[in-house]
């Protein structure tokens, strides 16, 4: 079966651009968390969504951040605009339930902002 | 702010010795906790867990200990090998809640 799918893979970008990140969680999960890592913070919470609604968007970090779930097998993360400090590794994850317990995650996107 | 808590951003161990990666947390309603292990250029993945009704749970070479008075848990491995340096993470949740992780350790096991 295959795992969390992410793209793309790597990002680089100029300030002030738009930024869409796609994940594919894997079949049959219904909650989707998106994740951002850090050096100084390690692995942050975004938002998740839990049969596609948002439940939990405390994470997202300002206006300029938003994700969508339009369907159980596709989520988007989108920056717009940009900035130097959103350069990171974002990661999707899913998993069966609400409950959370064992998390997949997709192999992530390296964003780099210049 | 941060509610897991790990204090040695790196460790080091010989081949065959035993590793202890610790996490602190500040958080009494968490009833639930993980170890993941991160590869290079991979996503986290799942390693071993804990629930707060226990204080010791055993996979094999890995071990977690909680220790619910201190707030804090451990993980270790034993005997140590090349193929466990990776980063770990502690990360932990409320019943039915969204799990919070750590900044991560980053383990190198030498020969």
């Amino acid at each position: 079966d295959a795992g969390v799918i992410q793209s793309p893979r790597h990002e680089v970008t100029e300030m002030g651009q738009e930024v869409t990140l796609r994940c594919k969680p894997i079949s049959g999960h219904n909650s989707l968390f998106w994740y951002r890592q850090t050096m100084m913070r390690g692995l942050e919470l975004l938002i998740y969504f839990n049969n596609n609604v948002p439940i939990d968007d405390s994470g997202m970090p300002e206006d300029r951040f938003s994700a969508k779930m339009p369907n159980a097998s596709f989520s988007t993360l989108k920056i717009q605009p940009s900035e130097p400090r959103d350069s990171a590794v974002y990661f999707c994850a899913s998993t069966l339930g609400l409950a959370v317990g064992e998390l997949f995650f997709g192999e992530g996107s390296r964003l780099t902002v210049l | 702010d941060q509610q897991v808590k790990q204090n040695s951003p790196s460790l080091s161990v010989q081949e065959g010795r035993i590793s202890i990666l610790n996490c602190d947390y500040t958080n009494s309603m968490f009833d639930y906790f993980l170890w993941y292990k991160k590869y290079p250029a991979e996503g986290p993945t799942f390693l071993i867990s804990i629930s707060s009704i226990k204080d010791k749970n055993e996979d094999g070479r890995f071990t977690v200990f909680l220790n619910k008075s201190a707030k804090h848990l451990s993980l270790h491995i034993v005997p140590s090998q090349p193929g466990d340096s990776a980063v770990y993470f502690c990360a932990a949740s409320e019943i039915s809640d969204k799990l919070i992780f750590g900044t991560g350790t980053r383990l190198q096991v030498f020969p």
